[in-house]
């Protein structure tokens, strides 16, 4: 069965790059979640899209943003990369809201 | 607003053993609630999911939890411990329109 796909599995920036995040999610799906999970952390929930709209906004610095595409695909951008952005970053896709989601394998993000 | 409580962070078992995680909710109404398991450097996968047909609910790998609304509680059990079980563990409710809250997570050692 499809699950969701995101790439790059791992991406090294330097401090103040540019990062682009992509995820796929599963068929149909037509929520995306993104996550932020810092070394032995939870994951933090940083924004969802619906139909292409976002539809919530949790921790997401005003560096980064993200918007759904037409085949609801959704990338992440990350500007001014700092140390404390490394994390793995996982997508993950749902069918309508309070669903479960299924999550991709997540990007591995070191800045040095 | 939904939030889950996970009141253990690290539970350590021998294999063999019984294993209780435990979460508690909070909600003003039934919400639904997830466990996903995440093994060391791998995605979120969905353990098992309450979405108010049966308080009780089986899931992969042999585990089940039981929704109890008197006590707010969804822990997860399984019966008898394997050391693949060994992971990380959120307990998760939807919150909001589109947002999946995760506990701070418990993790699980399995001792030989």
């Amino acid at each position: 069965a499809a699950g969701v796909i995101q790439s790059p599995r791992h991406l090294i920036k330097e401090k103040r790059e540019t990062a682009t995040l992509k995820c796929y999610p599963i068929p149909r799906h037509d929520t995306v979640y993104w996550y932020q999970q810092g070394p032995g952390q939870d994951p933090q929930f940083l924004i969802s899209f619906y139909e292409k709209m976002q539809s919530d906004k949790g921790s997401i610095p005003d560096r980064f943003s993200a918007q759904q595409f037409s085949d609801y695909h959704s990338e992440l951008n990350m500007s001014s990369l700092e140390l404390g952005d490394s994390a793995l970053y996982f997508c993950a896709s749902s069918s309508q809201g309070y669903t479960e989601a299924f999550f991709g394998q997540g990007t591995r993000l070191t800045v040095v | 607003a939904q939030s889950v409580t996970q009141l253990d962070s690290h539970v350590s078992v021998s294999e063999g053993t019984p294993v209780l995680l435990r979460c508690n909710y909070s909600s003003s109404y039934s919400p639904s609630l997830f466990w996903y398991v995440q093994h060391p450097n791998k995605g979120l996968q969905l353990l098992l999911k309450y979405t108010s047909a049966a308080t009780l609910v089986k899931g992969i790998n042999g585990f089940e939890a039981e929704f109890k609304k008197s006590e707010t509680s969804f822990h997860l059990t399984k019966p008898s411990a394997h050391m693949s079980d060994a992971a990380e563990y959120f307990c998760v409710v939807p919150s909001r329109v589109n947002d999946m809250r995760f506990g701070a997570g418990t993790r699980l050692t399995v001792k030989p």
